[in-house]
């Protein structure tokens, strides 16, 4: 079946302006977790959703950013204010019910000039 | 807080076993991760060890664990070209947020 997909794959954005990245999971999985890998680096933990609901946003650096999971499926996240700093690969996974394993979908490289 | 922490590189010769060694801090860590990376793409889930096990074997794989030293690592028999990736250690408590190292680049020579 499908994995987990996201779009854009790629985004340059200008300092100072709004950005969305979006994330469609494995279908029925209703774990969704957002991550951000700076270059060199492992991913780090953003927000965690269960269904609709944000089980731990502890991850999210700034009020800058949101992200939200209105049907328990597609979930989007939201940078406002785009800084240079915010420049990273925005990674997405995705785990069925009673299941510890997590799936990642290709990233959002994500370019803010 | 979690850390996990891993060598930046390792190279090895085609057909050689590669071990590639990583280091946790939090002791109730659940569920120990080996993740893959080849350039440009996603992370691929290789395999992961529950906390009571000290063994996981799964094809050319070998995962041990050694919970006392919080030491992990993952040893890859007759290592191909196709290897060739960065590999991710992490540590989670089930269903909640994983903690990743840094990752280690693993080069295979023909």
């Amino acid at each position: 079946g499908a994995g987990v997909s996201q779009t854009p794959s790629n985004k340059v954005t200008e300092k100072g302006k709004y950005v969305e990245l979006r994330c469609d999971p494995i279908s029925g999985h209703t774990a969704l977790y957002w991550y951000r890998q700076s270059l060199g680096q492992g991913p780090e933990f953003l927000i965690y959703f269960q269904g609709t609901g944000a089980a731990d946003d502890s991850g999210l650096p700034n009020d800058r950013f949101f992200a939200v999971r209105p049907e328990g499926s597609v979930s989007t996240l939201k940078i406002q204010r785009t800084e240079r700093g915010d420049s990273a690969v925005y990674l997405c996974a995705s785990s069925n019910s009673g299941s510890n394993e997590q799936y990642f979908g290709p990233g959002t490289r994500l370019t803010v000039t | 807080g979690e850390d996990v922490e891993q060598s930046l590189f390792l190279s090895v010769r085609e057909g050689d076993s590669s071990v590639i060694n990583c280091t946790y801090t939090d002791s109730s860590s659940t569920y120990l991760y080996w993740y893959k990376q080849e350039p440009g793409a996603g992370l691929q889930l290789l395999t992961y060890i529950f906390s009571n096990m000290d063994m996981k074997q799964d094809q050319r794989l070998t995962v041990l664990l050694n919970k006392k030293d919080k030491h992990l690592s993952l040893r890859i028999a007759d290592t191909q070209t196709g290897d060739s990736a960065i590999y991710f250690c992490a540590e989670g408590t089930g269903r909640r947020a994983l903690t990743f190292g840094s990752g280690t680049r693993l080069q295979v020579q023909p």
